[in-house]
């Protein structure tokens, strides 16, 4: 079985341009959330999407938004990058709502912003 | 609060010897706690979980304690292998739809 689908691997742009990152759960998995992870931290929460409604969000400025499909993929969107930005993008996703229900990361976007 | 260092401690153990990783979490609300090893260019994977109306929980050569009095969590590695060699976060959740990581411990496994 598949697990988290991540696209893309990596990634470079430009300060003030915008990026897409995608995200396919594993089949059945209902609810995706998003990370951020800079080089040398843990990962931080971003946003929570589950039934294609957001269920939570992170300490994020509005630059950062999110959706999810009705095939329960979604997308992470970023505006105006900054070079703070630049960090390893994680996408997780659960059958239910609640991180016990089978939460499962995939590898990753590394952003890398110039 | 959840800002972390640059600089990641490192433990270095010898293969075969047992593994200890400590994380403390400051959220007395968190029920519920997950450690994750991370490797180079991966995403974190599941290693053992634990509830707060637990104390120890064991897997395959890992065992989990969690004291809550002192809001510790510790991570024991049974015979460390080469294989072992990776980032170890604590996570925790008192919400239930997110997860608060630690700073994360690097595991340097010597020959």
């Amino acid at each position: 079985d598949a697990g988290v689908t991540q696209s893309p691997t990596h990634l470079i742009k430009t300060r003030g341009q915008h990026v897409t990152l995608r995200c396919s759960p594993i089949s059945g998995h209902k609810s995706v959330s998003w990370y951020q992870q800079v080089l040398g931290q843990g990962p931080q929460f971003i946003f929570q999407y589950y039934e294609k409604e957001e269920r939570g969000r992170g300490n994020f400025p509005d630059r950062f938004s999110a959706r999810q499909f009705p095939n329960y993929s979604s997308e992470l969107n970023v505006n105006a990058l900054l070079l703070g930005d630049s960090a390893l993008y994680l996408c997780a996703s659960s059958l239910g709502q609640k991180v016990n229900y089978g939460y499962t990361f995939g590898s990753g976007t590394r952003l890398t912003v110039v | 609060g959840e800002s972390v260092g640059l600089h990641l401690p490192t433990l270095s153990v010898q293969e075969g010897d047992n593994s200890i990783i400590n994380c403390a979490y400051s959220n007395s609300a968190s029920d519920y706690f997950i450690w994750y090893k991370q490797e180079s260019g991966k995403g974190p994977q599941f290693i053992i979980d634990i509830r707060s109306n637990m104390d120890k929980r064991q897997g395959q050569r890992v065992t989990v304690l969690l004291n809550k009095t002192v809001k510790h969590l510790s991570l024991q590695i049974a015979a460390t292998q080469p294989g072992d060699s990776a980032v170890y976060f604590c996570a925790e959740t008192a919400a239930g739809n997110k997860l608060t990581f630690g700073g994360g411990t690097r595991v340097l496994v010597k020959p």
